[in-house]
């Protein structure tokens, strides 16, 4: 039930295009989603979250869309450049929970010039 | 400036050694945390702390080991029990524990080879 399933594992788009990457959950009780993105060699650097009592919230390019009916979440990056190249994370968390987050398997993004 | 400083960044272990991978963060951060990273699955909790003197097992905490002697400084040590230790270490810290929705901030990670 903690697992968080993230797809696809890789995903090559051409500049300019709109990569969209997709997770979903089981457990009811998450109620904070954040994405992360990580650069190679690097560590992984928050980029945007979402809390369930919105439906998708945007930041710059970037936006994540919200199904909690489906319990699914999206990460969209528009007009994508090839700097965006790196592996993004999702994950989810439950308030109050030491634990903190439970990360998706992550999705390699390669954005051709 | 402020961050989390991981040491050291590349590290080559023989079989049947233990080994320490240091991690200091200076955002006066109650909550640390290590993560282990393997190709195409994601990162996964080694162990986690939320405050001095404690700290509790993630979800592969076998053949590890770590202390929380100082709020700024929770190292882990990777054992010979361990017993498929190469991948990406990466340390982690946050400013409350139990809060989710608190950021959760990232060093640059170590890579462990097992020679």
């Amino acid at each position: 039930q903690q697992q968080v399933k993230q797809s696809p594992q890789s995903l090559i788009v051409q500049k300019g295009g709109i990569p969209i990457i997709n997770c979903a959950y089981e457990n009811t009780a998450f109620d904070y989603f954040p994405w992360y993105q990580q650069f190679p060699g690097k560590g992984p650097a928050l980029l945007i979250a979402i809390r369930p009592d919105v439906s998708e919230k945007k930041e710059g390019r970037f936006t994540i869309s919200f199904n909690k009916s489906a319990k699914q979440f999206s990460l969209h990056i528009m007009d994508s450049q090839p700097g965006d190249s790196a592996t993004y994370f999702c994950a989810a968390g439950i308030g109050g929970s030491a634990r903190q987050l439970t990360f998706g398997s992550g999705t390699q993004l390669t954005v051709l010039p | 400036d402020g961050g989390i400083t991981q040491s050291p960044k590349y590290l080559f272990r023989k079989e049947g050694q233990n080994v320490t991978l240091s991690c200091e963060q200076n955002l006066n951060h109650d909550a640390m945390y290590w993560y282990r990273q393997d190709p195409g699955q994601g990162l996964r909790l080694i162990y986690y702390s939320q405050i001095v003197n404690d700290f509790q097992k993630g979800d592969i905490a076998e053949g590890y080991s770590v202390s929380r002697e100082k709020k700024e400084s929770f190292p882990l040590t990777v054992t010979s029990a361990q017993k498929n230790p190469t991948a990406f270490y990466l340390c982690a810290s946050s400013a409350r524990q139990g809060r989710a929705g608190n950021t959760i901030y990232f060093g640059e990670g170590s890579w462990l080879t097992v020679v």
